[in-house]
């Protein structure tokens, strides 16, 4: 089981980014998909989660509105666009597997992708 | 949304020691709390599920205890490979984590 997530990006305040999440070694529709961040020298925050079996989305309330998590599963990739980028967004974005069901830890997670915000 | 406090938020410790770290959520959450290991900006590491259940690979000197609000993760004999970032997290009303402990070299 692997989530292999995209490449670095660096973005300007007020723009968009959106990055992905490759799942291989299991059936990408019988589990959910989780967006966590860690800003430097920060704790983790969840962003949200996506179930791509239905398509559905929960998103964590400080991030509603700025958030769209969507997912193709013909490709078995989920991805996380964030809108209206601030410097408060620089961090390293993971994406993580759970059970849609029962305690729903985080297992496993992706090798993270690094967004910087920068003028 | 539930709060998940987490303490020390640091601590140096000697290999051999042993070690604790608390997590203290702000309702009850029964036992949907889990403990993830971070070392040096790597993804974090499932340790424990449900409270008290060892991740398959994880050493039998991780432990894991609690229920409704307080919980606790015991090393029972640190190794040089455990100083990291310890968070527990709640999974009861979507998904909390705790601050971080960071378990350093005395």
């Amino acid at each position: 089981v692997q989530l292999a997530q995209s490449g670095a990006e660096v973005k300007k305040p007020g723009a968009s980014v959106k990055l992905s999440c490759k799942a291989s070694g299991y059936t990408f529709t019988a589990y959910y998909l989780h967006w966590v961040r860690q800003g430097p020298r920060q704790g983790l925050e969840w962003l949200g989660w996506i179930n791509p079996n239905s398509g559905g989305t929960r998103y964590a309330q400080n991030f509603q509105g700025r958030v769209t998590m969507t997912s193709d599963t013909s490709i078995s990739t989920a991805y996380m666009e964030l809108s209206s980028l601030t410097s408060d967004d620089t961090a390293l974005y993971f994406c993580a597997r759970s059970t849609p069901l029962g305690v729903r830890n985080f297992d496993p997670w992706g090798q993270g992708t690094l967004v910087t915000v920068s003028s | 949304d539930i709060q998940m406090t987490q303490s020390p938020s640091s601590l140096s410790a000697s290999v051999g020691d042993r070690v604790t770290i608390t997590c203290r959520a702000s309702r009850s959450i029964a036992n949907y709390l889990n403990w993830y290991q971070q070392k040096s900006g790597n993804a974090p590491k499932l340790l424990i599920s449900a409270a008290s259940s060892l991740q398959g690979g994880v050493p039998s000197r991780f432990s894991g205890s609690g229920s409704g609000t307080d919980f606790t993760l015991t090393i029972s004999s640190l190794q040089p490979e455990d100083f990291a970032t310890y968070y527990c997290q709640q999974s009861h009303s979507l998904f909390t984590f705790g601050g971080g402990t960071k378990v350093e070299i005395k």
